[in-house]
């Protein structure tokens, strides 16, 4: 069962222009959510991330957004460069015993083109 | 500071050997993850070890096991391997806090055929 989904598989965007990578979870006691950037053949690498006591973080070209009455979260690069081009995953953790686990979305492509 | 450290990088495998791999986490890092990817379901979490005691699992049959050292180094087992294990494994480690973020190795590409 998918806790976090993230429902593009891919997304295209020219360079300099925003990206907007969306992401949504079903559980409700989900209350710290991450990024997590990944080039092929390398390791994830942390982004950002945002506690559900906050709506925005914001870190440089990157700011996430959380909506929690909509369970939904998104990521904001601006302005968006070709080195952006990566993988991106949406991840939560929940309170409880669970809460060292991460729960990981699919991942959305993202192709930042010159 | 060195970062997480797997080993092998590549495996090739048939189908009910077993497989060992291992991961060396950060130092001053107690905290041990490990997931499975594979094409299409994202990141899996398996377990997580903190201190050499097994903290969390996740939804994976017994084949799949794994331990920690007192050096915080850790190993994963997958026994009687099938065709469906084919997946990166990626280690992360962390100080074992709630709500951080994990620190990623490069992972362990596993095929068996």
């Amino acid at each position: 069962d998918q806790q976090v989904k993230q429902n593009s598989p891919s997304l295209s965007v020219q360079e300099g222009r925003i990206s907007i990578l969306n992401c949504d979870y079903t559980n409700s006691m989900f209350d710290y959510f991450l990024w997590y950037k990944k080039y092929p053949a390398e390791g994830p690498t942390f982004l950002i991330s945002i506690s559900s006591i906050k709506d925005k973080n914001e870190d440089g070209r990157f700011t996430v957004f959380l909506n929690k009455s909509a369970k939904h979260l998104s990521l904001h690069i601006v302005p968006s460069q070709p080195g952006d081009s990566a993988v991106y995953f949406c991840a939560a953790s929940a309170l409880g015993n669970s809460g060292y686990a991460l729960n990981f979305g699919k991942g959305t492509s993202l192709l930042v083109t010159p | 500071k060195a970062g997480v450290t797997q080993t092998p990088r590549y495996l090739i495998k048939t189908r009910g050997q077993q497989v060992t791999l291992s991961c060396s986490p950060i130092s001053g890092h107690r905290s041990v993850s490990w997931y499975q990817q594979t094409p299409g379901q994202g990141l899996q979490f398996l377990f997580e070890y903190f201190s050499e005691t097994q903290r969390n699992k996740g939804n994976f049959p017994g084949r799949f096991s794994g331990r920690q050292f007192s050096n915080s180094r850790s190993e994963m087992n997958v026994s009687t391997l099938e065709l469906g294990d084919s997946a990166l494994y990626l280690c992360a480690s962390s100080l074992g806090q709630r709500a951080e973020k994990l620190f990623f190795g490069s992972g362990t590409q596993l095929s068996v055929l």
